[in-house]
């Protein structure tokens, strides 16, 4: 079965970076993009951009540009999410999901238990 | 900039009532590219239903989605105790490339 399964919670101070990550299985990493989606406490879902493990083709939503990294590691099926210049409006968990198919459906049909990342002096 | 309207912020209803969830798009939006989410507290959103009606893999029937251009509506026909949740709405294509509505509270009364 497709599960994408997160790395842990994080703790960072202001003007710091974080790099989580998420590991896919159960399917063809190559074949689907892994987008990046964040939710602030007690908020709505706020898209990141995503990231095609095929080419390393990235699109970044206009917010995170230059400041956001995706990247991903065919060898071992995960993807990443860097985030650099964290303030305390980053706190949020950040979830990975799977693109279900970026031409024909892109909806997102499998996501990731999310990552709480904390910013805080 | 499409942005997505979803209301009524909190709908409240009871087991076995219908629900009818409202997502309003700022400027046209594809068929192809609109889905509907669940989420419950603590756990990630759970795709619902693509390409405005189709149901995700696994989603009973009482769960339906129609509408098009920039009105999009997602139907519960009968509320079960575990589908109170938030429904959000989101689109794909338009600049952001792809973003999700506000959301709508479907709590129990």
């Amino acid at each position: 079965q497709v599960q994408l399964v997160q790395s842990g919670a994080e703790v960072k101070k202001p003007g710091a970076s974080v790099k989580v990550s998420c590991k896919a299985s159960g399917y063809s990493f190559p074949t689907h993009s892994i987008s990046w989606v964040r939710q602030a406490p007690g908020q709505g879902l706020e898209w990141m951009g995503w990231i095609s493990p095929y080419n390393g083709n990235t699109n970044y939503a206009q917010n995170f540009q230059g400041r956001v990294i995706m990247t991903t590691d065919t060898s071992t099926d995960t993807a990443y999410m860097e985030l650099r210049s964290l303030s305390s409006n980053d706190t949020a968990v950040y979830y990975c999901a799977r693109v279900a198919d970026i031409v024909l459906v892109p909806a997102l049909d499998y996501w990731g238990q999310g990552i709480l990342v904390t910013v805080s002096a | 900039e499409i942005v997505l309207t979803q209301s009524p912020g909190t709908l409240a209803l009871s087991p076995g009532e219908r629900a009818t969830l409202s997502c309003r798009a700022s400027q046209r939006v594809s068929r192809t590219s609109l889905a509907w989410y669940q989420q419950k507290p603590g756990q990630p959103p759970r795709l619902l239903i693509y390409d405005a009606s189709t149901r995700a893999t696994g989603i009973p029937d009482r769960f339906s989605g129609s509408g098009s251009g920039t009105a999009f509506t997602l139907t519960i026909s009968r509320l079960e105790p575990e589908d109170f949740a938030v429904y959000y709405c989101q689109q794909y294509g338009s600049s952001p490339l792809l973003s999700f509505g506000g959301g709508t509270t479907v709590e129990i009364k």
